[in-house]
């Protein structure tokens, strides 16, 4: 089954830039997508098709592709933006497919 | 204001049929264009998309689960319904549904608050 690849964590201090990756064989022709999931909450779309911001999200959330690796990324990180965070895709097969999940850290 | 609620059992026993429903408001089911999906998430798991619904035909299951799976909607009720079918523990989740906003890329863009089903006997 076609798999999204996440690292576990990523940890960063407060006001540096963190970067997520997630890597996967179809993102070259795929958009890859972003949710924020915060503990014990659902989760929440950050950025969608070609590196867009749904209302409310702040301009340092960004994200960028590169054949098989999505990136994104938060510029000056807050200690509000510790969360896990989610990539998706769809595969061949037309499945929703999400990664495994990073847990960010802000300290 | 937009919201998706799901609604269900909070405990169901192995081999049992789960039946969760979706209801939703600020948006109509009817575009063809707007969709309704179902996402799981075991405790301290990630997430993993199980099926989504856009009209009687043009819907979407997880390949590994489809033959469990089925999802269909009242549009007069506002309601978009999941069947699990063969209950197991493996299955004990949070389970969220949530808004696709166009049916040319699978996202959701809004998301229920969740409801948690535990398989125990």
């Amino acid at each position: 089954s076609y798999e999204l690849t996440q690292p576990p964590s990523v940890s960063v201090s407060p006001g540096q830039t963190a970067r997520i990756p997630c890597s996967g064989d179809a993102l070259p022709k795929k958009y890859a997508f972003w949710y924020q999931q915060k503990s014990g909450q659902a989760p929440v779309l950050v950025i969608y098709g070609d590196n867009k911001r749904p209302s409310g999200i702040p301009e340092r959330f960004s994200a960028s592709s590169s054949g098989t690796m999505a990136t994104l990324t938060i510029s000056g990180a807050q200690v509000d933006d510790e969360a896990d965070y989610y990539c998706s895709s769809t595969d061949r097969n037309f499945n929703v497919v999400f990664g495994g999940g990073t847990k960010l850290t802000v300290l | 204001q937009v919201t998706l609620k799901e609604s269900g059992p909070v405990l169901v026993k192995p081999t049992e049929t789960l039946t969760l429903t979706c209801t939703v408001s600020g948006f109509s089911l009817s575009p063809i264009t707007v969709g309704v999906g179902w996402i799981r998430q075991p405790p301290g798991k990630a997430l993993e998309w199980l099926a989504h619904i856009f009209s009687d035909d043009e819907l979407s299951y997880n390949t590994s689960l489809k033959s469990r799976l089925t999802i269909s909607q009242d549009i007069s009720k506002s309601q978009v319904v999941l069947t699990m079918t063969n209950m197991d523990p493996v299955d004990t989740a949070t389970y969220y549904c949530a808004r696709i906003p166009t049916i040319s890329h699978w996202y959701f863009d809004l998301w229920g608050r969740g409801t948690l089903v535990a398989v125990s006997s």
